[in-house]
């Protein structure tokens, strides 16, 4: 079955840029997209088509997908963006959800 | 606005079935696929598989085919998520989710609130 990697958690100070990537084969050949979860909360969708962003969602959000990996960047770090990244493609017609980024901000 | 509503949280026992909910406010529950996702406690997300509402054509992952059942009931606009038999294991929060851009790489950009779900004897 396909499979997603990604880092299990990344530390940011504010302000700064932060990067987190997810690996699969031949990723840059799919779709990607990225959802943003704060505890306790329902995943929010950040990122669809490798790097378009949702309605209402921060520019500070962008994406690239090529090779074998997608990359969702954060810029300008806040504390609001505190919370676990989830990349996600599909897969002969099963959502594949990566394994998940903490991203701790500092 | 567009939402999903899901039904409340649930304790049970082994063996026991189940039926949770997830109801469409806002738009028409036949118009969009929903999805049915878990999240054990603690973990990453799982796709558990799809319902078209229109014609209730059905799909669903491998690692849940033949564990549960997806149905939905478009004269109220709801989507619901069905065990036969619960087992310790099905202990998660379970997400109802829709994909409003018409097709899967828009993304999945409206969730239910969850629904969490406890096995316990």
């Amino acid at each position: 079955s396909y499979e997603l990697t990604q880092p299990p958690s990344v530390s940011v100070s504010p302000g700064q840029t932060t990067s987190i990537s997810c690996s699969g084969d031949k990723l840059g050949e799919r779709s990607a997209c990225w959802y943003q979860q704060r505890p306790g909360q329902s995943p929010v969708l950040v990122l669809y088509q490798d790097k378009k962003r949702p309605s209402g969602i921060s520019e500070r959000f962008s994406g690239s997908n090529s090779g074998d990996t997608a990359t969702l960047t954060i810029s300008e770090t806040q504390a609001v963006d505190g919370a676990t990244y989830f990349c996600q493609a599909w897969d002969n017609g099963v959502a594949v959800f990566g394994t998940g980024t903490n991203v701790t901000v500092l | 606005e567009v939402r999903l509503v899901q039904s409340g949280a649930e304790v049970k026992k082994p063996g026991e079935s189940l039926r949770i909910s997830c109801q469409s406010s806002g738009y028409t529950l036949a118009t969009y696929y929903i999805n049915w996702l878990r999240q054990m406690p603690g973990k990453g997300l799982e796709w558990m598989g799809r319902i078209d509402p229109s014609d209730s054509y059905i799909s669903y992952s491998p690692s849940f085919q033949g564990h549960v059942a997806i149905s939905a009931d478009n004269s109220i606009n709801t989507a619901y998520l069905q065990w036969g038999s619960l087992k310790a294991s099905d202990t998660a929060m379970y997400y109802c989710a829709t994909e409003t851009g018409g097709d899967p790489i828009y993304g999945l950009d409206v969730w239910g609130q969850g629904t969490t779900v406890t096995v316990s004897s």
